[in-house]
């Protein structure tokens, strides 16, 4: 049971460059989500995703696109690199209890320098 | 905007003594949750409350949920080393489904 992978663990862009942060879960986890943490700024959602099939966005969708067709995996991509990107990137899945509340489980993270 | 604000940004404390890192939120928040994530680390979680006015203890940690469900606070009573790393609160806010808003972190230094 690996959890949440994320792949890359670094990356650096130089800024125009497209690239794709990997996410995938074995938990069976119906809920996906990417998030951002920045320095001040805390863990900011960049979009989520309840089910296969279904994506919504979050508080900072801007410069960033997901597709969820499986239950396993929620990829984030970036469609054109810029240094206001440079973060790290962090992938949460969360399994629905009984209360309605996620528990969310975080992957190790992606640091992305953009240039 | 940010949603759910949290205080302080940074505490240093002497090996020993307690901590207390604050959440506030400008709405009503159906459920909160703690997490910790050590430096260089991943947010790992703590605990979650959803009753109004819910006091829940874990070891030396203790997490309240205030009567209105906008404030949430978690004390730690004689820190260790252990405890060094950011502390955020992430709250579940009822109209907006499924968005959990973090707070924006406390990072605690404990100086042995």
């Amino acid at each position: 049971n690996a959890g949440v992978t994320q792949t890359p663990k670094f990356q650096v862009l130089k800024t125009g460059q497209s690239m794709t942060l990997q996410c995938a879960q074995d938990m069976n986890h119906e809920y996906m989500s990417w998030y951002r943490q920045d320095p001040g700024m805390g863990l900011r959602l960049i979009h989520y995703s309840v089910g296969a099939g279904i994506t919504d966005q979050g508080e900072v969708p801007n410069g960033y696109n997901v597709s969820r067709s499986t239950t396993e995996d929620f990829p984030l991509r970036l469609l054109s690199a810029a240094p206001s990107q440079t973060s790290v990137y962090f992938c949460a899945s969360s399994y629905r209890g009984y209360s309605g509340a996620n528990v969310l489980t975080f992957g190790a993270g992606s640091r992305l320098t953009v240039l | 905007g940010q949603q759910v604000m949290q205080i302080p940004q940074y505490q240093h404390v002497q090996e020993g003594e307690d901590f207390t890192t604050y959440c506030n939120s400008s709405t009503t928040l159906s459920n909160i949750q703690w997490y910790k994530q050590r430096p260089g680390g991943h947010p790992v979680f703590l605990i979650q409350l959803v009753k109004s006015g819910e006091v829940k203890k874990q070891k030396r940690l203790t997490f309240q949920f205030g009567e209105a469900k906008k404030n949430s606070s978690l004390h730690i009573t004689a820190t260790q080393t252990t405890d060094v790393g950011t502390y955020f609160c992430a709250g579940l806010v009822t109209n907006t489904g499924n968005q959990f808003y973090f707070g924006t972190g406390t990072s605690l230094t404990v100086i042995p």
